[in-house]
């Protein structure tokens, strides 16, 4: 079984400024990791993932994430926000070793963008 | 080329009622994915439908059910509602069932239970 902690859950940043949001999960098997991000009444948009290779993983609109196997963590940055980057975030995991796509999702993390 | 798409928007049922949701996955899309979004909450995971059969299942009770059509449609079904399963309901769709296949999301439909 696997499990994700989002440790913030709602993060308020000015507008340029950078951002972090901090995610991390336990498994007993290796993982593959996500992070999706949900604007107001919409679905679920894909940002970056790590499935193998470098451990830093550059997605769209400008975000990237740092895979750390040893404190099993995969943090989500982006160096200047804009207001439209207001949204809801989420990490998630599945189990290398599964042959079906179970998305284990965090709680997610609030980011609001003020000017 | 075609999103995952999903209806109703919105949907309003009472205690005990059974509800139909539909899906419509992007073309060539062989898999489809069920989550089920409680407010506040992250999507939790119900079932997979992989080529028509049912490929994998979260912690939901057999209430739960679904169907996966040749056309890229599929449905989700639910039986006795509870108020409990109040939530957003998301559809998402891959080509492919691996873990590391890219799903797809649909905007959801927002399920209120009275």
């Amino acid at each position: 079984a696997q499990s994700v902690t989002q440790l913030d859950s709602q993060v308020p940043v000015f507008e340029e400024a950078p951002v972090e949001l901090r995610c991390n999960y336990s498994s007993s098997v290796s993982v593959y990791l996500f992070w999706y991000v949900q604007y107001p009444n919409q679905g679920l948009q894909l940002l970056l993932k790590y499935l193998s290779g470098s451990t830093l993983v550059k997605g769209i609109n400008g975000f990237e994430a740092e895979f750390n196997k040893s404190q099993t963590s995969f943090h989500l940055r982006k160096p200047s926000v804009h207001i439209s980057d207001t949204a809801e975030y989420f990490c998630a995991v599945t189990m290398t070793t599964d042959s079906w796509g179970k998305l284990q999702f965090g709680a997610g993390t609030q980011v609001v963008v003020t000017p | 080329e075609t999103g995952v798409t999903q209806s109703p928007t919105h949907l309003i049922k009472t205690r005990g009622q059974q509800v139909t949701l539909r899906c419509s996955s992007q073309s060539g899309h062989n898999t489809v994915s069920w989550y089920q979004q409680a407010l506040g909450q992250g999507p939790q995971f119900i079932f997979q439908y992989y080529r028509e059969e049912e490929n994998g299942r979260g912690n939901f009770p057999p209430r739960f059910s679904g169907l996966q059509f040749p056309n890229y449609s599929s449905e989700l079904n639910v039986n006795a509602l509870e108020l409990d399963d109040s939530a957003l309901y998301l559809c998402a769709s891959s080509l492919g069932a691996f873990s590391y296949n890219e799903q797809f999301f649909g905007p959801g439909t927002r399920l209120t239970v009275l």
